[in-house]
């Protein structure tokens, strides 16, 4: 099975500032890799698709990167209504699916 | 639009069995798989299942097989979710989410449901 993996766990960034996540999968998965935003008490959102297409309606700040096994999401001019969960999954092996652990952005 | 309405909470006691519903609207139903996904309290989220709405084929995922039955009825556009032999580890919150295969992502979410498992 692939494994995914996400760094950092958590972070802490201002109103403005800009966030980069990794994503890591433990095999090639080309660019079947999507992220997720989710928000205390809410369902997970769809914000990226095949690692950089971004989903209808989501803000041009979101942006993926990568291919392979290495993957970024990168948001830029933070919005507080972008302190939320992150996660990233993979689609390569399709129907299963595999979710990184989720990277947690606060508020500094 | 796409809408998909899942059941209220439940409180369950271990060995028991719940079937979660998720009710799908705004979308030709029989066109997309849709999948089952669960997140225990504080963690992340885990992939179940999905289920084919035309012909009704399942793919569970290993760590559920043996436990978990999807079903769906087409005059309702309802999906079901079945867990049996419940136990604590199974408390946590089940999504139902629609797969848009152009996108291989799931596009849309059910608000979740609430399964607490508890003596």
């Amino acid at each position: 099975d692939i494994q995914m993996t996400q760094s950092p766990s958590s972070l802490s960034a201002s109103v403005g500032g800009s966030v980069t996540i990794t994503c890591r999968a433990s095999q090639s998965i080309r660019s079947y890799l999507n992220w997720y935003q989710q928000k205390p008490g809410k369902a997970p959102k769809l914000l990226i698709y095949a690692a950089s297409i971004l989903q209808s309606g989501v803000p041009s700040r979101f942006n993926g990167s990568g291919f392979g096994t290495d993957f970024t999401l990168t948001i830029s001019s933070l919005h507080a209504e972008d302190f939320a969960a992150y996660y990233c999954q993979q689609s390569h092996t399709t129907p299963l699916f595999t979710f990184g652990p989720g990277t947690k952005v606060e508020i500094k | 639009q796409v809408q998909l309405v899942q059941s209220g909470a439940e409180v369950k006691k271990p060995g028991a069995s719940v079937k979660v519903s998720c009710r799908a609207s705004g979308y030709t139903f029989s066109s997309y798989y849709m999948y089952w996904v669960r997140q225990a309290p504080g963690q992340g989220l885990e992939w179940m299942g999905r289920i084919n709405p035309r012909d009704g084929s399942t793919n569970t995922a290993q760590n559920f097989q043996g436990r978990v039955t999807m079903t769906r009825d087409t005059s309702t556009t309802t999906l079901y979710m079945e867990l049996s032999s419940l136990r604590s580890e199974d408390t946590a919150v089940y999504y139902c989410a629609r797969y848009f295969s152009a996108s291989g992502a799931l596009d849309y979410w059910g608000q979740g449901t609430l399964v607490t498992v508890s003596s």
